[in-house]
């Protein structure tokens, strides 16, 4: 069965802290893909980044930073020096043969 | 600006009334979606439409009623619904026919529904 895990259900940092939203998935196919979503209070869902299952590479963009480790089935998103605008619900998603599988989120609340 | 357009933004209704949710993109994806996210939940996947076709239906009630008129448009029509299908309806759309080929899902900003 494919599931996702984020632990974290809520979250307050002040700002210019740094961050990290854990996501631990499972699923049994070898070929897959993770996500991240941001949800701002807005309600729109956006795409924040996508990994697939043979690409370990760590990647940075900006103040985000994400390490996908294989061996521990974690997809793990760092947010540095966090700022008010970074204040929204974070999905975590897991995609294999036939659907979407988001985990249950993490609501970040950055305080000024 | 969100690329994936859906209106109205809010709705209410009786539980006797018909009515439709509308999603439109112009992006040129050929698969459509329909979640549904109640508070605090993640979305929960209702319809997939790939090439104009439906190819998912989450085991939605009947109620529910998705149509595809073309590649860019998305409608859910709702007739006697509960008040426990209030939620926000999430309409998105992807480049690729079938949604576990997707690389990025393109969400719209949501219809927010209540019912009464």
């Amino acid at each position: 069965a494919q599931k996702v895990t984020q632990a974290q259900t809520e979250i307050s940092v002040v700002e210019k802290e740094d961050v990290t939203l854990d996501c631990v998935y499972e699923t049994r196919d070898t070929t897959y893909y993770l996500f991240w979503y941001k949800q701002p209070p807005s309600g729109e869902l956006v795409f924040l980044i996508r990994r697939n299952s043979f690409d370990e590479q760590n990647e940075i963009s900006g103040r985000y930073s994400w390490n996908f480790q294989k061996s521990t089935s974690s997809f793990n998103f760092t947010i540095t020096a966090s700022q008010v605008v970074d204040s929204a619900v974070y999905f975590c998603a897991l995609t294999s043969y036939d659907k979407v599988i988001f985990g249950p989120g993490t609501s970040l609340s950055v305080i000024p | 600006d969100t690329e994936v357009t859906q209106t109205p933004k809010h709705l209410v209704m009786g539980m006797t009334n018909k009515k439709s949710l509308k999603c439109e993109q112009h992006m040129g994806h050929r698969a459509m979606y329909w979640y549904k996210q109640k508070a605090k939940k993640p979305p929960e996947l209702m319809f997939v439409y790939s090439y104009e076709k439906l190819s998912i239906n989450e085991s939605v009630p009947s109620r529910f009623s998705p149509e595809c008129p073309n590649s860019s448009l998305l409608n859910l029509h709702l007739h006697a619904l509960q008040p426990e299908d209030s939620a926000l309806y999430l309409c998105a759309s992807s480049q690729a026919g079938a949604e576990v080929d997707t690389g990025e899902l393109f969400f719209g900003e949501g219809s927010r529904l209540t019912v009464l």
